[in-house]
Formats: structure tokens, sequence, C-alpha cells
């Protein structure tokens, strides 16, 4: 059972235009993590949301939170090639310190 | 500081052979993860140790599967008996102690490719 799914899976876009990936589940998480992967490297966090409804913005990355605490989406303000990657989103419950993973979404920016 | 570090980068076997794969976690981290990440599968997790705790190995797929944590710092995943479906990046994650919201910060992965 994959308890978090993102979408889309794979997105190919040109310098510029922005965009929004999504990571939904009908599990309540206490708080969720968005990581990026390179290709060679390991994941990177990028932020933590855990408040519902809660907004986080990283220059033009944004981060939303959904009310219910189920969903969560990344929207990029004019994406450039360096935003390249693989997206993780991760949930945790309470204290457990075990992460449940999303697929990713791979996003590839063209010059 | 220094970051996760693990050893080898690639490592290529041939099928039925033992392999070994290093962790170093960041200094002061008490907890420490392994997980495998496939194609297209996300991150698996695998098992987990929190400084002097009994680990847990919940995540491990078989008997061939095993990993320790020498004096709470480096861990070492010994895979026997490799099997072709043990193809896969191995990572590697340590997280502080206290951690409010377990954020945990990976290495670059051991890349294994059985033959």
């Amino acid at each position: 059972t994959q308890l978090l799914e993102q979408s889309p899976q794979f997105l190919s876009i040109q310098e510029g235009e922005n965009l929004t990936v999504y990571c939904n589940s009908s599990s309540v998480f206490s708080s969720l993590q968005w990581y990026r992967q390179e290709p060679g490297e390991g994941p990177v966090l990028l932020v933590t949301v855990v408040t519902g409804g809660e907004v986080k913005k990283l220059k033009r990355l944004t981060f939303q939170f959904g009310d219910a605490r189920k969903d969560s989406s990344l929207h990029i303000t004019a994406a450039q090639p360096g935003d390249t990657g693989l997206y993780l989103c991760a949930g945790a419950r309470g204290s457990n310190y075990k992460l449940t993973f999303g697929k990713g979404t791979l996003l590839t920016v063209n010059p | 500081g220094a970051g996760v570090s693990q050893s080898p980068s690639n490592k290529v076997t041939e099928k039925g052979k033992d392999v070994e794969l290093r962790c170093d976690p960041i200094s002061g981290h008490t907890a420490l993860y392994w997980y495998r990440q496939s194609l297209g599968q996300g991150l698996e997790f695998l098992i987990y140790f929190q400084g002097n705790s009994a680990p847990d190995k919940s995540g491990l797929p078989s008997d061939r599967f095993s990993a320790e944590r020498t004096g709470g710092s480096v861990s070492t995943l010994t895979i026997q008996r490799t099997q072709q479906e043990d193809s896969a990046v191995y990572l590697c994650a340590s997280s502080p102690a206290g951690g409010t919201y377990n954020e945990q910060f990976f290495g670059p992965g051991t890349r294994l490719t059985v033959l």
C-alpha cells in the first residue's frame, strides 16, 4: 500500500514556466517533509511543514500543507534548470521515527 | 561540518557473493537509517539504529540482509549471497538527538549492481 501518492510522476517543462507537484494521502501526518534528490546524490531536505494550512516559502519554492494534514503541494515559480531533480515528500506520525516516503516526482527543466 | 558519507559509491558483484556497504553518519547524530531505492519504487526503509537501543530491523527484506553499528557511529550493511533483485541504490541517513520532526540527512548512496 502506497500511503503517500505523488503526482505527476514525471514532469518536463521549459525554463521560466511555473509548476505544481502534489503529495496526497488518506492518512493524517503530524509533519511532512520535502526533499530534492539530484542524480548520484542522496535526498536533501528542503522544508518541513507541521501545521494544517501552513505555507512556507523558500525563494521560488512555495510549500503548502493541507488543512487536514493529509496532503501537500510544492509550487515552483519561474523554474530554472537547477531545479531539475527528484522531489520526494515524506510523512511522519507523532514521535514515530519512521518516515513514509512517496515515490517522487522527477522534474526536468529544459533551458 | 562533514555530512554523511558512504562507501563504496559503486559496487558491482556477481550473484551469490557477499557485499558490505559502509555508512559514516554526521558526528553526534544518534539515529541512523538504511534505505533501499529502486527505480520507480521510492525509498524503502530497511533498518533503524538509535543510540544503544535494539535496532528496528522490520524493513530487512530477508535474512540475507544484516546491519550493525559499532560504537554508536559507523554502520555496515551486509548482504549475503546477493541476488539480482538486490540491485539498487542503498542510502544511509542520520538524525540528531532531540530532533522534533525526524528530519534526516542522507549520504550519497551506494549503487549496487548484481550481475
